[in-house]
């Protein structure tokens, strides 16, 4: 079975600091890699992905993560945040190649923006 | 195009009752996948359904079931409700069957309070 770790539940940064969040899987085969943000009273939205091909992979509002296959690791970084990026932030698995394969989410990572 | 939608978005029960929740996918998407999130548990698969057939399963007692229907809306049912089961319910819609290649749209989520 396929496992997430979010290492850190709470991340406070002030604004236009850099942040890194990071994620850790499990896997005995290849995955694929999700990155989602829950703004506050609102569902889930997709960040970005990785399925396969470059393991640098970019969102449209300047996060980014790195696909490392040899430390198991899909961490999500920006070099400068806003207040807007206050929200709660899953990473999730899932088994490349499996038609049916549901998410697995690690249990979340809190970005507190600071003024 | 409109969104996932959900209803009711808060719902308040006691012990021993049964409820329902409402899910509507995006015009044209199939598939319907239904999670709880908690702040002990995270983000919890509950199950998958795509045109009106169960496709993936989570690991949740008999209690929680749930069906589609020919439109593609679902609904989830929960009997005899725990105090455990108080938590933020969230579908998402996409596409197709579990290919990751589509994107998971995620409602708002009903709040489920059970006293």
């Amino acid at each position: 079975a396929q496992s997430v770790t979010q290492l850190d539940s709470q991340v406070p940064v002030f604004e236009e600091a850099p942040v890194e969040l990071r994620c850790n899987y499990s896997s005995s085969v290849s995955v694929y890699l999700f990155w989602y943000v829950q703004y506050p009273n609102q569902g889930l939205q997709l960040l970005l992905k990785y399925l396969s091909g470059s393991t640098l992979v970019e969102s449209i509002n300047g996060f980014e993560a790195e696909f490392n296959k040899s430390q198991t690791s899909f961490h999500l970084r920006k070099p400068s945040v806003h207040i807007s990026d206050t929200a709660e932030y899953f990473c999730a698995v899932a088994r490349a190649n499996f038609g049916n394969e549901k998410l697995t989410f690690g249990t979340g990572t809190r970005l507190t923006i600071i003024p | 195009k409109a969104g996932v939608t959900q209803t009711p978005r808060y719902l308040i029960k006691t012990r021993g009752q049964q409820v329902t929740l409402s899910c509507s996918p995006i015009s044209g998407h199939r598939s319907v996948s239904w999670y709880q999130q908690t702040p002990g548990q995270g983000l919890q698969f509950l199950f998958e359904y795509f045109s009106e057939t169960q496709r993936n399963k989570g690991n949740f007692p008999g209690r929680f079931s749930g069906r589609q229907f020919s439109n593609s809306r679902s609904e989830m049912n929960v009997s005899t409700l725990e105090l455990g089961d108080s938590a933020l319910y969230l579908c998402a819609s996409s596409y197709s069957h579990g290919a990751h290649t589509d994107t998971q749209y995620f409602g708002p989520g009903t709040r489920l309070t059970v006293l």
